[in-house]
């Protein structure tokens, strides 16, 4: 148990479909992240939220939106996705002081889009 | 755009080998690496995180050591358990060099490790 929790699971969705992935913090930590694993690629960075501010978005198209209304909670808003957007997307977690960002993994969503 | 390299991409070993991989990162403007853990149908889990040159961790029958001038660092496993199966990825917060968090990091693509009993 990573303090980091993640719902749903498991979610299938068709290509028309709006859903969210959420994302929950235990840790007190100030920064949240969202990243994709593709099959046969390396984890990649999404998006980064340093105290509820989004600081990084790393390309990512439009039909990603995130929102963290809080420090803790950590939402990725999907609408519209292709059969390629299908991977597994996991959040994390980090608190900067004396850590060097050591990140903080929850368990992830596999989404698969129809 | 800053690239990790990790090699093996995938290693199979016997109960009681000891084993070592490497990961390979940019020796410029180096600020840290870090290593993580992940087995199958659960969290990535954060293993170490060096940030000085010569440096070397431990953790029980695992330990890394890291040489920023040339940009590697190694992980051995002394004695492999099956319990070790799991793929290891190494990390590095490559946005430092273009201004970004040293919380936005590159991964490699990982070693998968089986140990056989």
């Amino acid at each position: 148990e990573t303090g980091v929790t993640q719902t749903p699971r498991h979610l299938v969705m068709g290509m028309t479909n709006k859903k969210s992935l959420k994302c929950e913090q235990h840790l007190g930590h100030n920064a949240m992240y969202w990243y994709k694993q593709s099959a046969k690629k390396p984890l990649e960075l999404m998006f980064v939220y340093n105290f509820k501010e989004q600081t990084e978005n790393n390309s990512v198209p439009s039909r990603f939106s995130p929102e963290c209304p809080n420090s803790s909670h950590l939402f990725l808003h999907l609408h519209t996705l292709q059969p390629e957007d299908s991977a597994l997307y996991l959040c994390a977690s980090s608190q900067p002081s004396g850590s060097f960002y050591e990140q903080y993994f929850g368990p992830g969503t596999r989404l698969t889009v129809t | 755009i800053l690239n990790v390299e990790q090699s093996p991409q995938s290693l199979h070993v016997q109960e009681g080998d000891s084993t070592n991989f490497t990961c390979s990162f940019p020796s410029s403007n180096f600020y840290a690496l870090h290593w993580y853990r992940w087995e199958t149908a659960k969290s990535p889990e954060a293993l170490f995180v060096m940030t000085l040159n010569g440096d070397e961790k431990k953790k029980g029958r695992i330990s890394a050591t890291l040489n920023t001038k040339e940009g590697y660092s190694y992980l051995y496993i002394k004695g492999s358990q099956p319990e070790d199966s799991a793929t290891y990825l190494c990390a590095y917060p490559g946005a430092v060099n273009y201004g970004g968090s040293q919380g936005n990091l590159i991964f490699g693509k990982g070693t998968k490790l089986s140990v056989k009993p």
